[in-house]
């Protein structure tokens, strides 16, 4: 199974600062295809998850753009370049390239 | 609008049996893969099983491979999910999701299951 590692906590962030977060995996995400099925999803308090980005770097309809993702191979960043007050909460990267499809365990976005 | 709407969830005794459903509209059911994901309190998000458009493709996580079903009714637009032998670590919010671009785009709001 591919194992995705994200760091549990960033480091607090003021608003209108940007945040980062990554995330590795322990083979390469590059599917027989060409494509890399890397998304990431923000859970806020309470709430089921919301698709944020697909395929490492395109996000969904109706994601604001100062969500961003890159990287390539096993490394991965979400960006927010501005943080507001609705982004905090927790951020999934999870893998579509292999079967079973896995998440990481997830990092926490907090305000400072 | 597109929506998601999960049912079934329960109390459940280590052992027992559950049937999670999850009602779609909004959307061309039969146009797209469907999957359940869980996450148990406190936890983080663990997929548990994919199934393609016409049924005939199933795919499990290990720890519920013989244990859990996935099916759907196409006629119905619905989605579902049969749980047996239910264990401790069972426990927790299953979301059913819509695939799309090999990613969930489409969550439910979840139904809780406690196993104990």
């Amino acid at each position: 199974d591919i194992v995705m590692t994200q760091p549990p906590l960033s480091s607090p962030v003021t608003l209108g600062q940007p945040a980062s977060i990554s995330c590795r995996s322990s083979q390469s995400l590059v599917h027989s295809d060409g494509n890399t099925y890397l998304s990431w999803l923000q859970q806020r308090p309470g709430q089921p998850p919301r698709p944020l980005i697909y395929k490492t770097s395109n996000r969904f309809s109706g994601v604001p753009d100062r969500f961003s993702g890159s990287g390539a191979g096993t490394d991965f960043t979400l960006k927010i370049s501005r943080v507001e007050a609705e982004d905090v909460g927790v951020y999934y990267c999870m893998q579509a390239t292999q079967v079973p499809w896995t998440f990481g365990q997830g990092t926490k976005v907090e305000i400072k | 609008e597109v929506q998601l709407v999960e049912s079934g969830g329960d109390l459940v005794q280590p052992g027992g049996s559950l049937r999670l459903s999850c009602a779609a509209s909004g959307f061309t059911f039969t146009s797209y893969w469907m999957g359940w994901v869980r996450q148990a309190p406190g936890k983080g998000l663990e997929w548990v099983a994919n199934i393609n458009r016409d049924g005939g493709t199933e795919q499990y996580v290990d720890s519920v491979k013989g244990r859990f079903t996935i099916s759907r009714d196409n006629a119905k637009n619905s989605l579902y999910l049969q749980m047996n032998s239910l264990r401790d670590e069972d426990t927790a919010m299953y979301y059913c999701a819509r695939h799309g671009l090999f990613a969930f785009e489409i969550w439910g709001q979840g139904t809780m299951v406690t196993v104990s």
